[in-house]
This record gives C-alpha cells, sequence and structure tokens, in this order.
C-alpha cells in the first residue's frame, strides 16, 4: 500500500519569496506522482505529475517538482510567490502499471501569501 | 470541452435520511471516481468505474453506500440512510483510457445534523 506524507498543514510565505510545499511517499512499486491544488470554493486542479522520465517536472502557473527516489520525496516549488497562490495544495501518488488507478492523498498543505 | 460537474453543490440532511449525489464526467472518459474528504483528514479514495463497471470499490466505507453508473455516462451516489459521520466533500474525477491525470469536479458538501 502507499502513503503520502505532507509536512506542515500551514505555510506562510511573503509576496515574491520561494515557495517550497514537502510530500514524502512510501510505495512499494514505482509511483505516479502528482500536485493537485485547491483554491477557495473550486474543485482540485492538477498542477503537474511525474510517471516517467524527467526527473524535475514543470507545471502551471511557474510551479516545479522534483522526483528524487533515493529521498521518496517529490518537493512543490515556485521562485516567487504571488498572491493569488493561496490556496490548499494536495499530493498525491498512484501506482503505476496495471491495477488501481486510485489515487493516495496526502493531508493538504494550506498556503498562504502575506503582502 | 466542460469539465466535472457534480449536483449538489451542497446538501444538509438529518440523519436517516437519504441523499444521491450526482457527477457527470467529462465527455468520452471512461474512468470515473469517487472521493470523499472529511473534514480535518485526507481526501480518501471511494470507487472507479470502467465504463458501468465498478473496476475498485475497496474504498465504499460499508453497505450504506451505493453508487451506480448506468449507461458509462453519468454516476450517482446514494447514501442510505445518512449518518453524522458520513458528513464531508464528495469529488468526483473522470480520465481517458489513455492518460494518467484525474480530472476533478467541484464537490460536494454534504452535512448530516
Amino acid at each position: 500500500a502507499q502513503s503520502v506524507t505532507q509536512l506542515g498543514s500551514h505555510v506562510s510565505v511573503s509576496e515574491g519569496a520561494l515557495v517550497l510545499l514537502r510530500c514524502n511517499y512510501s510505495s512499494s512499486v514505482p509511483p505516479y506522482l502528482f500536485w493537485y491544488v485547491q483554491y477557495p470554493n473550486q474543485g482540485l486542479q492538477l498542477l503537474l505529475k511525474y510517471t516517467t522520465g524527467a526527473t524535475l517536472v514543470k507545471g502551471i502557473n511557474g510551479f516545479e517538482a522534483e522526483f528524487k527516489k533515493s529521498e521518496t520525496s517529490f518537493h512543490l516549488t515556485k521562485p516567487s510567490a504571488h498572491m493569488s497562490d493561496a490556496a490548499e495544495y494536495f499530493c498525491a501518488v498512484r501506482v503505476s502499471g496495471a491495477g488501481s488507478y486510485q489515487l493516495t492523498f496526502g493531508k493538504g498543505t494550506k498556503l498562504s501569501v502575506i503582502p | 470541452e466542460a469539465g466535472v460537474t457534480q449536483f449538489p453543490s451542497h446538501s444538509v440532511i438529518e440523519k436517516g435520511q437519504t441523499v444521491t449525489l450526482r457527477c457527470d464526467p467529462i465527455s468520452g472518459h471512461d474512468n470515473l471516481y469517487w472521493y470523499r474528504r472529511v473534514m480535518g483528514k485526507e481526501i480518501k479514495f471511494l470507487l472507479h468505474f470502467v465504463k458501468e463497471s465498478k473496476q475498485d470499490e475497496s474504498g465504499m466505507p460499508n453497505n450504506r453506500f451505493l453508487a451506480e453508473r448506468t449507461g458509462g455516462t453519468y454516476s450517482t451516489l446514494k447514501v442510505q440512510p445518512a449518518e453524522l459521520e458520513d458528513s464531508g466533500v464528495y469529488f468526483c474525477a473522470s480520465s481517458s483510457m489513455t492518460v494518467y491525470e484525474q480530472y476533478f469536479g467541484p464537490g460536494t458538501r454534504l452535512t448530516v445534523t
């Protein structure tokens, strides 16, 4: 079975500062990894995903994440926070290959951006 | 292209009543999923349809929950009878057979009083 740990339920950064949201996973088989964002009163929107290939993946709105197998991590970063980045962010894992497609989510990290 | 839609957006019912949630996936998506987020907890998988068949229902909490997907299009999730612990946000997602990402709807917030 797989699991996801997101360090920090709340993270605050100043506008223009680096955003770093941490995600560690456990999986017995090679994982597919995802970051989703939920803006207030909206559904989940996919930010980026890692399936195979390049371990540094770029997503929408200037976010990127790096898959580090040795550290079982998939941290989300953005060089410069914007007020519009305030939202809740979810890391999720899915086993690769055939079988169940279910996503296993972390508990989420709420990002606040201070002007 | 329309996204995943869910109805209603909010539902408040009393313990013991029945509620039916509806999800319309993105047109052409054969995979449909239900997830639930109870307050303060992580989003948890409930079940997965491929067309009209239940591929994986390992996350369904008990037999008070019944999911259907007649004709392989929209899906309904019925809770009967509802209990207090069923309160939460129910998300629906869909995906095609050829891509990895799941597209989520806005969710239905269910409150059982």
